[in-house]
C-alpha cells in the first residue's frame, strides 16, 4: 500500500520559515518524481514545486521561486519543502504527491501551514 | 498564470449525466494531451479519476469520461449517484516542467 505521510507544518509568523517534510513507502521512491500540491482553506488546488528522481531538476510556481526549496533525499524515501519569507497567502493545506502519468496518483493527507502574527 | 477555467457549480439528478468544462489556451489544455481531473469529496483528499485526458485509474468506474477539443476538456459523470458529490478539479500541464489546476466544480447531486 502507497503511503505519503507529511509532517512539519503549524503556526508562523509572517517572513518565518517552515520545513516540510513527506516520507514515502510501498513505491521504489527513487523512480518518481514528487511536487507539493497545496489548497488554502476553502479554495482550489495550486501545484507548488515538483522534483525529479534523483534530486538534480527543481520546478517551481512562480509565486513561491526564490523563497520556496524543494529537495529530496532517496536513502530516507523523503521529500521536503522548505519555506521561507513566508506570506499570509501561503496559509494552506500542503499536499506530497506522486507525480506519475502525467497527473498526481497518489497524495498525502496535508499539513495545515497557517501563517500569521 | 491563471488558473484553467472552470464554472462553480453543476448540477444532476440520479441517474442523469453531466459534463463539467476546464477552458485553457493553446499553451496548456490545447498543447497538450496532459489534462487530469481530481474528485474531493468535503474534507477529504483529492484523488485523480483521469489522467492524460481520457485515461480512468484503475478502480475508477467508466460513469467518469474524459475527452478535449480545442483549449477546452470536459469530464462527464453518467448515471449520477449520490456519491458523486463533490468538488472536481481539472489539471494541464503548461510546459516547462510547470502544471496549472482549475478553480475548481462543486457537483451537487439532487
Amino acid at each position: 500500500e502507497v503511503q505519503l505521510v507529511e509532517s512539519g507544518g503549524g503556526l508562523v509568523q509572517p517572513g518565518g520559515s517552515l520545513r516540510l517534510s513527506c516520507a514515502a513507502s510501498g513505491i521504489t521512491f527513487s523512480w518518481y518524481w514528487m511536487s507539493w500540491v497545496r489548497q488554502a482553506p476553502g479554495k482550489g488546488l495550486e501545484w507548488v514545486a515538483k522534483i525529479n528522481p534523483d534530486g538534480s531538476e527543481t520546478y517551481y510556481v512562480d509565486s513561491v521561486k526564490g523563497r520556496f526549496t524543494i529537495s529530496r533525499d532517496n536513502a530516507k524515501n523523503s521529500v521536503f519543502l522548505q519555506m521561507n519569507s513566508l506570506r499570509a497567502e501561503d496559509t494552506a493545506v500542503y499536499y506530497c504527491v506522486r507525480d506519475n502519468n502525467h497527473s498526481f496518483d497518489y497524495w498525502g493527507q496535508g499539513t495545515l501551514v497557517t501563517v500569521s502574527s | 498564470q491563471s488558473a484553467l477555467t472552470q464554472p462553480p457549480s453543476a448540477s444532476g439528478s440520479p441517474g442523469q449525466s453531466v459534463t463539467i468544462s476546464c477552458t485553457g489556451t493553446s499553451s496548456d489544455v490545447g498543447g497538450y494531451n496532459y489534462v487530469s481531473w481530481y474528485q474531493q469529496h468535503p474534507g477529504k483528499v483529492p484523488k485523480v479519476i483521469i489522467y492524460e485526458v481520457s485515461k480512468r485509474p484503475s478502480g475508477v468506474p467508466d460513469r467518469f469520461s474524459g475527452s478535449k477539443s480545442g483549449n477546452t476538456a470536459s469530464l462527464t459523470v453518467s448515471g449520477l449517484q449520490a456519491d458523486d458529490e463533490a468538488d472536481y478539479y481539472c489539471s494541464s500541464f503548461v510546459g516547462s516542467k510547470n502544471w496549472l489546476f482549475g478553480g475548481g466544480t462543486r457537483l451537487t447531486v439532487l
